[in-house]
């Protein structure tokens, strides 16, 4: 049973550019978060996804936007990056949150 | 607005020591509580998920007691080894099926020494 894969793995951007990263959550999950993670920090949450629409949001700039798709997929877009935006993107699953949450490997991005 | 604390922020301890790591949350009205470990640039592990009804869970060597009134979690290691080695975090989920995401801390970075 796969869990929750992310691609790419790694990605450098130059500032100014956009950028688009994927999530397939765990077989059996609807739910798709989308947290950020800087170096040395906790991750802090970006926005949730269920039944394709955005749940909530946190205090996350509308420079991030997401989408999900009908077979639960998700990506994220980073529209006009900043240097502040290099950090380790964390995609999460669940069921609704009901039984916890199962985070993939991440997607390092480098904005240079 | 949910916060987290995480006491120790680091820790160093040689293998085959128990350890405690500690977790206190502002906002008691939690759904359920879930402890993750982290190795180096890599996603987060699930360890152990606590909810808001229960007291405590086990896994192996690991033991997480929950304390909602007072916002307080503790994940306890036994017989810590070299491959307990991470980043702990512990996130509390808010109430409504954490619709509103999960609230981190920093995390305790634990070493344990061969």
């Amino acid at each position: 049973d796969a869990g929750v894969t992310q691609s790419p793995t790694h990605l450098i951007k130059t500032r100014g550019q956009q950028v688009t990263l994927r999530c397939s959550p765990k077989s059996g999950h609807d739910t798709v978060s989308w947290y950020q993670q800087a170096l040395g920090q906790g991750p802090q949450f970006i926005f949730q996804y269920y039944e394709e629409e955005e749940r909530q949001r946190g205090n996350f700039p509308d420079r991030f936007s997401g989408h999900q798709f009908p077979n639960y997929s998700s990506e994220l877009n980073v529209n006009a990056l900043l240097l502040g935006d290099s950090a380790l993107y964390l995609c999460a699953s669940s069921s609704q949150g009901a039984y916890g949450y199962t985070f993939g490997s991440g997607t390092r991005l480098t904005v240079v | 607005k949910q916060e987290v604390t995480q006491i120790p922020a680091a820790l160093s301890v040689p293998e085959g020591e128990n350890l405690v790591l500690n977790c206190s949350f502002t906002d008691s009205a939690i759904y359920n509580l879930q402890w993750f470990r982290q190795d180096p640039g890599k996603g987060l592990t699930s360890l152990l998920l606590i909810q808001s009804s229960q007291r405590e869970q086990t896994s192996g060597r690991l033991n997480a007691s929950l304390d909602k009134s007072s916002g307080r979690s503790t994940l306890y290691i036994a017989a810590s080894q070299p491959g307990d080695s991470a980043t702990y975090l512990c996130a509390p989920a808010e109430s409504g099926g954490g619709a509103d995401g999960l609230t981190f801390g920093k995390g305790t970075h634990l070493i344990i020494q061969p």
